[in-house]
């Protein structure tokens, strides 16, 4: 069956701009995570959701970022004023439900501020 | 941050040897799961460890886990060049309501023909 999927796979943007950052789920699953890899960071955690709701933000690193989930389905990662060190790239995952699955990650977005 | 740690942090044998990853964690855990990722790109899923278990198989796989010790080890064997990739483990503390991973710092195997 299909993927979790992301659009785009790259994004290039100025320092500055907003972009926004796209994940389809999995059919069905009702947990959907945000993770962050970039070389001086690895692998970091940024925000979950069960269902629409985020009960844990916990990784954002600044109030630029934010996320949200509509329908259970799609998430968008937005970035506001980007800045260099934003440039990373953004993995999405989803799972059946919350506590103890397995996550299946996307390809990413690959993004690159100048 | 990261909690895991792993290494050996560069791998690099013949095809057809084994190769063994190890990760170090630091907090209680329910489960340890390992991710293999090509090119910077998607992680793919290898293999999931719960945290009452001592050791699983899958395929060439085979994964421990010591939680005395907070480690676990990844066994390939009979390693192929496809086996290329980066190696993550990735803890589960199920905290808050949901089971965040936390990633370890990656082994970078190269498995040359």
């Amino acid at each position: 069956g299909a993927g979790v999927s992301q659009s785009p796979s790259n994004k290039v943007t100025e320092k500055g701009k907003d972009v926004e950052l796209r994940c389809d789920p999995i059919s069905g699953h009702t947990a959907l995570y945000w993770y962050r890899q970039s070389l001086g960071q690895g692998l970091e955690f940024l925000i979950y959701f069960q269902g629409n709701s985020a009960p844990d933000k916990s990784g954002l690193p600044s109030d630029r970022f934010s996320a949200e989930r509509t329908g259970g389905s799609v998430s968008t990662l937005t970035i506001q004023r980007t800045q260099q060190e934003d440039s990373a790239v953004y993995l999405c995952a989803s799972s059946l439900a919350t506590g103890r699955e397995t996550q299946y990650f996307g390809p990413g977005t690959r993004l690159l501020v100048l | 941050s990261q909690q895991g740690e792993e290494d050996p942090q560069a791998l690099s044998i013949q095809e057809g040897e084994n190769a063994t990853m190890n990760c170090s964690y630091k907090t209680s855990i329910n489960n340890l799961q390992w991710y293999r990722q090509n090119s910077g790109r998607g992680l793919v899923h290898l293999i999931l460890i719960r945290s009452n278990e001592r050791e699983k198989h899958s395929g060439r796989l085979r994964v421990t886990l010591d939680t005395s010790k907070k480690s676990s080890s990844l066994l390939i064997t009979a390693s192929r060049a496809a086996d290329t990739a980066s190696y993550f483990c990735a803890t589960d503390a199920f905290a808050g309501g949901g089971n965040k991973l936390t990633f370890g710092t990656g082994t970078q195997l190269k498995v040359e023909l």
